[in-house]
This record gives structure tokens, C-alpha cells and sequence, in this order.
């Protein structure tokens, strides 16, 4: 069966400081893969989406980037934070040319400071 | 732009109930939808997935599809105080990318 990973499970950050979030699928290959955050009393936002190695599509234009250096690895990252990038993020993936059923990982709360 | 509209709640249904949770959304090509329930502090769990118009049953759980009228609901049956949750609807916008909704918290009232 699949799994994902997603660490830390939460994190306080300052503002300014450098940000690395990762992710990991067990049990499928070639995975869609997606980075999501959901804001205090928000709904998801869509903010990276793979479809294979080093093939990344940014949604929304801010201070974060993606990368997946391996098939089934994900990583957010950013140089510096800012007080709105606190928030649950959510790493996601799906099979590729399916329905687009989407399987979240564990997530991670993130807190600037 | 593509957007998936939800009654925020909160919807508070007493214990036994059917709870009912709607959805509209607004790209008529969209072909794949899904219910997502989340937990206090926790990642989305999904629950139900649709792609034909009409209803689709699984155990307490009914989702029902209309794509003429761009509306996609649940039914809880029985609800239970576990069933308290807010509730997302997802559309397949496109490349396997899905557009959620702000869910709608629900209450379940002993």
C-alpha cells in the first residue's frame, strides 16, 4: 500500500529565516505530487504541482519554491519567511492520468514568528 | 478562474440525523469530484468520490451528482458524533489538479 511522510510535524519559525519542508511516497512510482497550504480557517491552496522529476508548475507567485530531486520526493523550501507564510502545509500525490484522487500526507503546521 | 462554493456552516445535526452538505462549482468540463473529511489539526481523509451524474452509496455516506445543474452533495446517514468534522468538496480542474472548496464545518449534537 502507499504511504506518505511529511517532517517536521510542526515548526516555529522566524521571520526571515530559511524554510525546508519535505516529503516522501512509498509504494508507487512516477507519482503526481502537490504541495498544498491551508491558512487558519482557510480552505487548501494549491501552491506547487509535479508531475515527475524536476518538472514543477508554481500556482500562486510568493517567497516559496519546490523541488524533486528524486521520483518520489518533494521538498518546499524558501530563503526567507514571512509572517504570512504560517500556516498547515500539506504534501499530496496521485496517480497520473487517473481521476485525480488525491492522497494527503500528515502535514505540517508551520509558525512564524 | 475555477471555484468551488460550500455553506461554511457551521451545520449542527443532532445524533441520528441525515446531514446534508452541498456544493456547487463553476467549470462545466469538470469531470471528477470528490468529499474530503478533516479533522481538527489533521490532513484531509477522503471519503467519496464521484464522476457520473446520479448517486453513489457507500455504507452511510451518499454523494450525489448533478452536472447539468454544476452541484455535487453528501448525505450523511445515522450521523454520529465522529461524523463532526469539516467537510471539503474537490473538483478536478484540470490536469489532475484539484480546486477545493472552504468545507463546511459540521456538528454532530449528542
Amino acid at each position: 500500500s502507499q504511504t506518505i511522510h511529511q517532517w517536521p510535524a510542526t515548526l516555529v519559525q522566524p521571520v526571515g529565516s530559511p524554510l525546508s519542508l519535505e516529503c516522501t511516497v512509498e509504494g508507487t512510482s512516477n507519482p503526481n505530487l502537490y504541495w498544498y497550504r491551508q491558512a487558519a480557517g482557510r480552505g487548501l491552496q494549491l501552491l506547487f504541482y509535479s508531475i515527475g522529476i524536476d518538472q514543477i508548475s508554481s500556482e500562486v507567485p510568493q517567497n516559496l519554491s519546490a523541488s524533486r530531486p528524486q521520483d518520489r520526493q518533494f521538498i518546499l523550501s524558501s530563503k526567507k519567511l514571512l509572517l504570512s507564510d504560517s500556516g498547515f502545509y500539506l504534501c499530496a500525490w496521485s496517480v497520473p492520468l487517473g481521476h485525480g484522487v488525491t492522497y494527503f500526507g500528515p502535514g505540517t503546521r508551520l509558525t512564524v514568528t | 478562474q475555477k471555484e468551488v462554493e460550500q455553506n461554511s456552516g457551521p451545520l449542527s445535526v443532532p445524533e441520528g440525523a441525515i446531514a446534508s452538505l452541498n456544493c456547487t462549482y463553476s467549470d462545466r468540463v469538470s469531470q471528477s469530484f470528490f468529499w474530503y473529511r478533516q479533522y481538527s489539526g489533521k490532513s484531509p481523509e477522503l471519503i467519496m468520490s464521484i464522476y457520473s451524474n446520479g448517486d453513489k452509496e457507500d455504507g452511510r455516506f451518499t454523494a450525489q451528482l448533478n452536472k447539468a445543474s454544476q452541484y455535487v452533495s453528501l448525505l450523511i446517514r445515522d450521523s454520529q458524533p465522529s461524523d463532526s468534522a469539516t467537510y471539503l468538496c474537490a473538483v478536478n480542474g484540470g490536469a489532475q489538479k484539484l480546486v477545493f472548496g472552504q468545507g463546511t464545518r459540521l456538528t454532530i449534537n449528542p
